[in-house]
């Protein structure tokens, strides 16, 4: 198993700033991942962090938007960039190993944007 | 595209009833994953089954995985106000081991 830090665990944040989450995991990992989820929603995957080069974003994510770092294997920073109402949500950092074994999750970032 | 369908969304049941959540895919899967989210927390991995019909339990959890691998269930035998939480399935298509692909949801109350 894995032991997930992440950072912050909520924040309040005016509209047009941006705010920089932080995952940190105790070993290294191959894969982690950004997930948004929405109160009552399942997850979405934002993209997967690539150690040493750019991060896979799924359909409807940018990375101008969703900015993220991945400098080494055991941590991940994603920045949500120019915020508005709409990304107020939950965001949560997940690793896992290639080959699709279980994905361990950060206790998750509870974002509200007024 | 590839999706991951569940129900119920929602299901409430008395201490000491059964429930069950089921998952279906619109492609074959190379495994199905359950996790539970409590309220107010993250998803928390209960199982993996990768066998084509393969059946697993944890104590008053039963999980099953089809014989065409694209639908999955698990049933909990006489609930308790523990089990409450939104229990989700996500599994990797076949093909793809890089995303989990998840369901929506089904989110249980355990009236004591």
């Amino acid at each position: 198993s894995a032991v997930i830090s992440q950072k912050p665990s909520r924040d309040i944040c005016q509209r047009g700033t941006s705010l920089t989450i932080q995952c940190q995991v105790d070993s290294q990992v191959t894969m982690m991942f950004w997930y948004r989820q929405q109160p009552g929603q399942s997850l979405t995957l934002i993209a997967t962090a690539n150690q040493g080069s750019e991060a896979t974003y799924e359909s409807g994510f940018v990375i101008d938007k969703f900015p993220i770092s991945r400098p080494n294997l055991t941590f991940s920073t994603l920045t949500v960039s120019n915020m508005s109402p709409e990304d107020s949500s939950i965001y949560l950092c997940s690793v896992g190993d290639r080959g699709m074994n279980e994905a361990f999750f950060g206790q998750g970032t509870r974002l509200t944007v007024v | 595209g590839q999706q991951v369908m569940q129900i119920p969304q929602y299901q409430h049941v008395q201490e000491g009833e059964d429930f069950t959540t089921y998952c279906n895919s619109s492609t074959t899967l190379s495994n199905i994953q359950w996790y539970k989210q409590r309220p107010g927390g993250h998803p928390v991995f209960l199982i993996q089954l990768v066998k084509s019909g393969e059946v697993k339990k944890q104590k008053r959890l039963t999980f099953q995985f089809g014989e065409a691998k694209k639908n999955s269930s698990l049933h909990i035998t006489a609930t308790q106000t523990t089990d409450v939480g939104t229990y989700f399935c996500a599994g990797h298509h076949a093909g793809n081991n890089r995303k989990l692909i998840w369901g929506l949801g089904t989110s249980l109350a355990v009236n004591p």
